[in-house]
C-alpha cells in the first residue's frame, strides 16, 4: 500500500516569508510527484509537478525531490495571504494518484 | 488547456431522490476519470475510477449500486447518487487523467459539486 504522509498543520508564516511544505512517500519506485493547492470549499488545483531529483522552480514556487530520502517538498517564496490554503502532495499509485491528507498553510498579513 | 467541468455546481434534493452529476473534459480526451468525495475539513476520498467503455472500479466501502458511474465517451463521465440520504451530503469532485498513461499521470480536477440532501 503506497502511502503519502504530510503534516496536517496548520503551518503559519508571516507575509513575505518562505513557507516550506514537506511530504514523504513510502514507495521507492515512484517517479513523479504533484503538488495541488486547495482553497476552502474549492476543488484541488495543480500547481507543480516534479519528475527528477533536485529542484524545479516556477515563479514563487520551488519543488524539491530527494528520491534517496523519499522526500518531496514545496517552497513558497514571498508568501502572500492569498497562498493560505491546503496543499496536497500526490504520487502515482497503481491506478490513480495517492494523495496525502494535506497541509494547511496560513499566511498572516 | 486541461480544463474539466462539472455540472451542476451545487444541488439540493429531497431524501430518496436521485441526483446525476456530469464531469466533462473540455479540451482533451480522458480515458480515465476519477470520482472523489470530500466531507468538511476532511481529505479527499477516492470513490471510484471510471474507464471509458468499461465498468467503474469502486474503492472498498463504496456501494456501486448506490453510486452509479457511467463513462460513455472520452470526454464525459457521470455519477448518479441513487436514493440519496442526508449522510450523502458532501462535496463531489471529479478528475481526469491528462497524461500519456492516463490513469497515473497528471490529474486535473473539476470544480466540484456540492450536494445537500434534505
Amino acid at each position: 500500500q503506497k502511502e503519502v504522509e504530510q503534516n496536517s498543520g496548520p503551518l503559519s508564516v508571516p507575509e513575505g516569508a518562505i513557507a516550506s511544505l514537506n511530504c514523504t512517500y513510502s514507495d521507492r519506485v515512484s517517479q513523479s510527484f504533484f503538488w495541488y493547492r486547495q482553497y476552502s470549499g474549492k476543488s484541488p488545483e495543480l500547481i507543480m509537478s516534479i519528475y527528477s531529483n533536485g529542484d524545479k522552480e516556477d515563479g514563487r514556487f520551488t519543488a524539491q525531490l530527494n528520491k534517496a530520502s523519499q522526500y518531496v517538498s514545496l517552497l513558497i517564496r514571498d508568501s502572500q495571504p492569498s497562498d493560505s490554503a491546503t496543499y496536497l502532495c500526490a504520487a502515482p499509485g497503481y491506478s490513480t494518484l495517492t494523495f496525502g491528507k494535506g497541509t494547511m498553510l496560513l499566511v498572516s498579513p | 488547456g486541461a480544463v474539466v467541468s462539472q455540472h451542476p455546481s451545487w444541488v439540493i434534493c429531497k431524501s430518496g431522490t436521485s441526483v446525476k452529476i456530469e464531469c466533462r473534459s473540455l479540451d482533451f480526451q480522458a480515458t480515465t476519470m476519477f470520482w472523489y468525495r470530500q466531507f468538511p475539513k476532511q481529505s479527499l476520498m477516492l470513490m471510484a475510477t471510471s474507464n471509458e467503455g468499461s465498468k467503474a472500479t469502486y474503492e472498498q466501502g463504496v456501494e456501486k449500486d448506490k453510486f452509479l458511474i457511467n463513462h460513455a465517451s472520452l470526454t464525459l463521465s457521470t455519477l448518479t447518487v441513487t436514493s440519496a440520504h442526508p449522510e450523502d451530503s458532501s462535496f463531489y469532485i471529479c478528475s481526469a487523467g491528462a497524461g500519456a498513461s492516463g490513469n497515473t499521470d497528471t490529474q486535473y480536477f473539476g470544480p466540484g459539486t456540492r450536494l445537500t440532501v434534505l
